[in-house]
């Protein structure tokens, strides 16, 4: 799988935007790219995941860059609750379908 | 749906005695993962298996752990004899197959004193 990297930390003001950056120059052709978020206590929670189209559900927005390095995740109005780990993960087709994690990052979101 | 149950939530043992963690996936899924997460680091996957069979388990330590999965449906973890650097904690995950949307668990915090 090819290698992520995202900042340690982030910090946040409650009901603005907030902008988590990966970046994973080395991605292949077939490989997506996901999204996950941990909570304190809880296990990892699926955000979304895209190939090359920038995509958007109820939780976030996924922008990935049109060469594929790198991908934002987008949370439009960060609550308190969104205080978690978020980590990017790439993960391979084929017969590798494996979710490989880093250490992610920490958003805080301030009251 | 009902998520992934796992039991117990914690646990505290000595070190070298021997501990099992309890998983139940959601019902249908024929893929289901045990990852180990150490604080302050991400997950890391221990084992995966598809239905009752193994289909990865590289960064299992099989010296002292071991998994199964009977029938297919429920898992369970063992470690024997513990070591202090087991202290984690221990997180099951299913999804639908192979390459669909992982669920977690809440995970069993292991305490190795």
């Amino acid at each position: 799988d090819a290698k992520t990297t995202q900042p340690t930390s982030m910090d946040c003001a409650e009901g603005r935007a907030a902008n988590l950056p990966c970046n994973h120059s080395t991605i292949s052709g077939n490989e997506y790219v996901y999204w996950y978020r941990q909570i304190h206590s809880q296990g990892p929670q699926y955000i979304i995941h895209g190939l090359k189209n920038n995509e958007t559900n109820e939780m976030a927005s996924l922008i990935i860059t049109e060469d594929r390095k790198s991908s934002t995740l987008i949370l439009p109005h960060a609550t308190l609750r969104d205080t978690a780990v978020y980590y990017c993960i790439v993960r391979g087709g084929g017969s590798n379908y494996k979710l490989t994690f880093g250490k992610g990052t920490l958003l805080t979101v301030n009251p | 749906e009902a998520g992934v149950a796992q039991s117990p939530r914690y646990k505290i043992i000595e070190k070298r005695q021997s501990v099992a963690f309890w998983c139940n996936p959601i019902s249908g899924h024929a893929t289901l993962y045990w990852y180990q997460q150490i604080l302050g680091q991400g997950p890391k996957l221990l084992i995966q298996f598809q239905n009752n069979g193994v289909v990865d388990d590289s960064q299992l330590p099989k010296d002292r752990f071991s998994a199964e999965r009977l029938k297919g449906v429920d898992s369970t973890l063992k470690i024997q004899p513990a070591k202090l650097e087991d202290s984690a904690v221990y997180l099951c995950a299913s999804s639908l197959d192979m390459g669909h949307g992982y669920t977690f668990g809440s995970g069993t915090r292991l305490t190795v004193v």
